[in-house]
């Protein structure tokens, strides 16, 4: 059962404009979140997170969104450059319980920014 | 650059061999994992070491050992292994398991192919 969708598996955005990816989770006990972005034959590198007592992160070019109600996660990415050609992973964790240390991720969405 | 360094980045190995693969970090992390990646697919969680103990196995194959020296390093032994194990196999570690919310960092895996 995935816990953590992201169901556009891809993203075609002109540089300069905004890209905007989504995720959504069904843990209410997930309360860390996280994305990651991956090129082809590296590993994931970490982006931004963002704690579930706060909605908004922001961290140069790239923000993170978080609507709890709605159990909702979006990445802002602005503007877009050729460089953020990549796949880009949401994942979640609990800081409690049994799933403690675990990250969930979702499939993935691969960015493609055309100049 | 990533901090998390696994080698060897390639290896290719029949069903009978036994290798092994090695992670190491220096960011003083005391949480390491290993993590099994399928192409266009997520990485899916195989074990999780806190503080050089084993405290997470997915319910993964004997075939695969994983060996946590110090705080540095991680190993995963194979021995026996099946076509179907072929993968990118990732390392990870965070600081700590869970608590403090704290991204775990990727290494860049080994590809693994068994013949």
């Amino acid at each position: 059962d995935q816990q953590v969708k992201q169901n556009s598996p891809s993203l075609s955005v002109q540089e300069g404009r905004i890209s905007i990816l989504n995720c959504d989770y069904t843990n209410s006990m997930f309360d860390y979140f996280l994305w990651y972005k991956k090129y082809p034959a590296e590993g994931p590198t970490f982006l931004i997170s963002i704690s579930s007592i706060k909605d908004k992160n922001e961290d140069g070019r790239f923000t993170v969104f978080l609507n709890k109600s709605a159990k909702h996660l979006s990445l802002h990415i602005v503007p877009s450059q050729p460089g953020d050609s990549a796949v880009y992973f949401c994942a979640a964790s609990a800081k409690r319980g049994s799933t403690l240390g675990r990250l969930y991720f979702g499939r993935g969405t691969q960015l493609t920014v055309w100049p | 650059d990533t901090e998390v360094t696994q080698t060897p980045k390639h290896l290719v190995m029949g069903m009978t061999n036994k290798k092994s693969l090695k992670c190491e970090q220096h960011m003083g992390h005391r949480a390491m994992y290993w993590y099994k990646q399928k192409a266009k697919k997520p990485p899916e969680l195989m074990f999780v070491y806190s503080y050089e103990k084993l405290s997470i196995n997915e319910s993964v194959p004997s075939r695969f050992s994983p060996e946590c020296p110090n705080s540095s390093l991680l190993n995963l032994h194979l021995h026996a292994l099946q076509p179907e194990d072929s993968a990118l196999y990732l390392c990870a570690s965070s600081p700590a398991r869970g608590g403090r919310s704290q991204p775990q960092h990727f290494g860049d895996g080994t590809r693994l192919s068994i013949l």
